[in-house]
């Protein structure tokens, strides 16, 4: 079974730039999630979807960041404008439950802004 | 101990020896706990989890201790291998915003082994 993809594995812009990730989750899992892991720290949750529907965003710092599941299958996390402090590693989860539970994490995006 | 920046808590053994990875949770109201490994360039991969129901779970040679009175999760790992090397997060799985439950990940430790 295919696991979580994203692209592009990495990517380095210059601050006030834009910038878009996507992720396709494993065939048949109904939510999925965005985290943002800065160096050192544990990843943090930006937003859950559920099919095509946003079921949490109250993480997302929404005056810069943008995601969607237009299809209810991959989703594109979006960035504009971007700021120093946006350097991390941008993961993708996706789990055939709603709970929150078994999770199975991709690769991630590895974001490095000037 | 806490992790500051960019300087995570670091556990060194031989191989062979058996590992204990420490973790503090934040909430009473978590009804699941989760250990991850990363590592270096890849996602976190699920290694054990257990429900608040319950002290203890062993897999292969990993065992999860929780103690809810105290609100601590430890991970041991037996006969620890170079392949063990990594960063292993405990993750809380806690009701907030609209959702069932979401993850809160801890600072994590960086596990080196040491041949």
């Amino acid at each position: 079974e295919a696991g979580v993809a994203q692209s592009p594995r990495y990517k380095i812009i210059e601050k006030r730039q834009s910038v878009a990730f996507w992720c396709n989750p494993i065939s048949g899992h109904a939510t999925l999630y965005w985290y943002q892991q800065i160096l050192g720290q544990g990843p943090k949750l930006l937003i859950q979807f559920q099919n095509n529907g946003v079921v949490d965003d109250s993480q997302l710092p929404k005056d810069r960041f943008s995601a969607e599941r237009l299809k209810g299958v991959d989703s594109t996390l979006k960035i504009q404008p971007a700021k120093l402090e946006d350097s991390a590693v941008y993961l993708c989860a996706s789990s055939p439950v709603t709970s929150g539970e078994t999770q199975y994490f991709g690769p991630g995006t590895r974001l490095l802004v000037l | 101990g806490e992790s500051v920046g960019l300087h995570l808590p670091t556990l060194s053994v031989q191989e062979g020896d058996n590992s204990i990875i420490n973790c503090a949770y934040s909430n009473s109201a978590s009804d699941y706990f989760i250990w991850y490994k990363q590592e270096s360039g890849k996602g976190p991969q699920f290694i054990i989890d257990i429900r608040s129901n319950m002290d203890k779970r062993q897999g292969q040679r990993v065992t999860v201790l929780l103690n809810k009175t105290v609100k601590h999760l430890s991970l041991q790992i037996a006969a620890t291998q170079p392949g063990d090397s990594a960063v292993y997060f405990c993750a809380e799985l806690y009701p907030y915003g609209g959702s069932q439950g979401n993850l809160i990940f801890g600072k994590g430790t960086k596990l080196s082994v040491k041949p």
